[in-house]
């Protein structure tokens, strides 16, 4: 399976503090991406870092990828209260075809107010 | 804005009871996806259209079937809904294909279908 699996799986912090969340994946992918799912809602995009890039920052976000170990880290500074939500990685595959992204399990998050 | 959206958001159906979902996109991008994610799960991908393309992921049950009439539309059918496919159904768009670089996701609401 090429799935990726995010740890942790739960990660309750308070609000101002700093959030740390990894992804590691089994294949070669062209492409990493961060989303975030609020409860019932749809995933939004927040990160895509290729390749051949090892670090991107958004804002309050730094996502890192180090391919030699097929890892990724999602890191939130000074958390807030609306950033509790379930986060995800997803891989695109590099080996061809027509495969779209392939999910994490997810983390989620909860920042205590 | 340019958005991703789908109809209903919550749908009710009977088992065995044929049901379709809809998604529509004003960001004019050549590929959608639907994906099922159920309870504390990840999204699963069920297959996608790149334009006319269809691309069915290969565990994807006969069951589901999709039809993009247009690029603006898209929709997932369910010829015998089971117990086992209520599930929060989510369509997405990109303007790259699978496999681009740059081939970012945007997602709609999603349709949480129940099944009786």
């Amino acid at each position: 399976s090429q799935q990726g699996e995010e740890d942790p799986q739960a990660l309750s912090i308070q609000e101002g503090e700093n959030a740390t969340m990894n992804c590691s994946y089994k294949t070669s992918i062209n492409n990493l991406q961060w989303y975030r799912q609020n409860s019932g809602r749809g995933l939004v995009h927040l990160i895509l870092i290729r390749s051949n890039e090892r670090e991107k920052h958004s804002g309050r976000l730094r996502v890192t990828l180090d391919t030699s170990k097929k890892s990724s880290s999602l890191l939130i500074t000074a958390s807030r209260a609306a950033d509790t939500a379930s986060y995800f990685c997803a891989t695109d595959y590099s080996g061809g075809g027509a495969d779209g992204l392939t999910f994490g399990k997810g983390t989620h998050l909860i920042i205590q107010p | 804005d340019a958005m991703v959206i789908q109809n209903p958001r919550y749908q009710v159906t009977q088992f065995g009871k044929p049901v379709t979902l809809s998604c529509s996109q004003t960001l004019n991008h050549n590929v959608m996806y639907w994906y099922q994610q159920k309870s504390s799960q990840a999204p699963k991908l069920l297959f996608h259209y790149y334009d006319k393309d269809f691309n069915n992921e290969a565990d994807t049950p006969d069951n589901f079937q999709s039809r993009r009439p247009n690029t603006s539309f898209c929709f997932l059918d369910i010829r015998s809904p089971g117990l086992g496919d209520a599930a929060m159904y989510l369509c997405a768009t990109s303007r790259d294909p699978p496999g681009s670089f740059y081939n970012e996701q945007f997602f709609g609401p999603g349709t949480r279908l129940t099944v009786l």
